[in-house]
């Protein structure tokens, strides 16, 4: 299996410009998420998705869009990137259920210029 | 709001030395709490799931323990090795099952 997988793995933005992050399970997994990790932070929320059209924003949801049309996908866009969106984009996964946690991609680096 | 709090920021400890990483958080209605590792510049790995129900679990040198009333989990390694060197994140799950996460424990064991 592959797990979680997340395209691309670096990218180089403009200011201004718009791009989408792909993120796609293969395990049947309900429940999604987006995190941005920047130093000294931690792991912060964005956007996530308990089951297909479902969706609901985390704690630092603006300027990210997310749709869920499908189990396996789960992609974040950008809609008009900044400076302050440059950070390391995690995609993670789960059953949502007492005895299965997270399993998370590999990640994505964003640097918008 | 969960707030998660890890403890000690950072750790710098000789090769073969038992070691303790602490993580409190505010909210202890959690379903389960998940312990990662971090390598620099890569993802997260999963090293220990504690269902809110259990008390412990223990994978190799790696030990976890839930204490969900007071808030606290504790992660033991026991004779630490140089290529435990890594960043530490815990991360409860509160009601909607989505993990928050604290700033992690950074790690280095030296020979």
């Amino acid at each position: 299996n592959a797990g979680v997988t997340q395209t691309p793995k670096f990218q180089v933005l403009k200011t201004g410009q718009s791009m989408t992050l792909q993120c796609a399970q293969d395990m049947n997994h309900e429940y999604m998420s987006w995190y941005r990790q920047d130093p000294g932070m931690g792991l912060r929320l964005i956007h996530y998705s308990v089951g297909a059209g479902i969706t609901d924003q985390g704690e630092v949801p603006n300027g990210y869009n997310v749709s869920r049309s499908t189990t396996e996908d789960f992609p974040l866009r950008l809609l008009s990137a900044a400076p302050s969106q440059t950070s390391v984009y995690f995609c993670a996964s789960s059953t949502g259920s007492a005895n299965y946690g997270y399993t998370f991609g590999s990640g994505t680096r964003l640097t918008v210029v | 709001k969960q707030e998660v709090t890890q403890i000690p920021a950072a750790l710098s400890v000789p090769e073969g030395e038992n070691l303790v990483l602490n993580c409190s958080f505010t909210d202890s209605a959690i379903y389960n709490l998940q312990w990662f590792r971090q390598d620099p510049g890569k993802g997260l790995t999963s090293l220990l799931l504690i269902q809110s129900s259990q008390r412990e679990q223990t994978s190799g040198r790696l030990n976890a323990s839930l204490d969900k009333s007071s808030g606290r989990s504790t992660l033991y390694i026991a004779a630490s090795q140089p290529g435990d060197s890594a960043t530490y994140l815990c991360a409860p799950e509160g009601g909607s099952y989505i993990p928050t996460f604290g700033r992690g424990t950074s790690l280095i064991v030296h020979p």
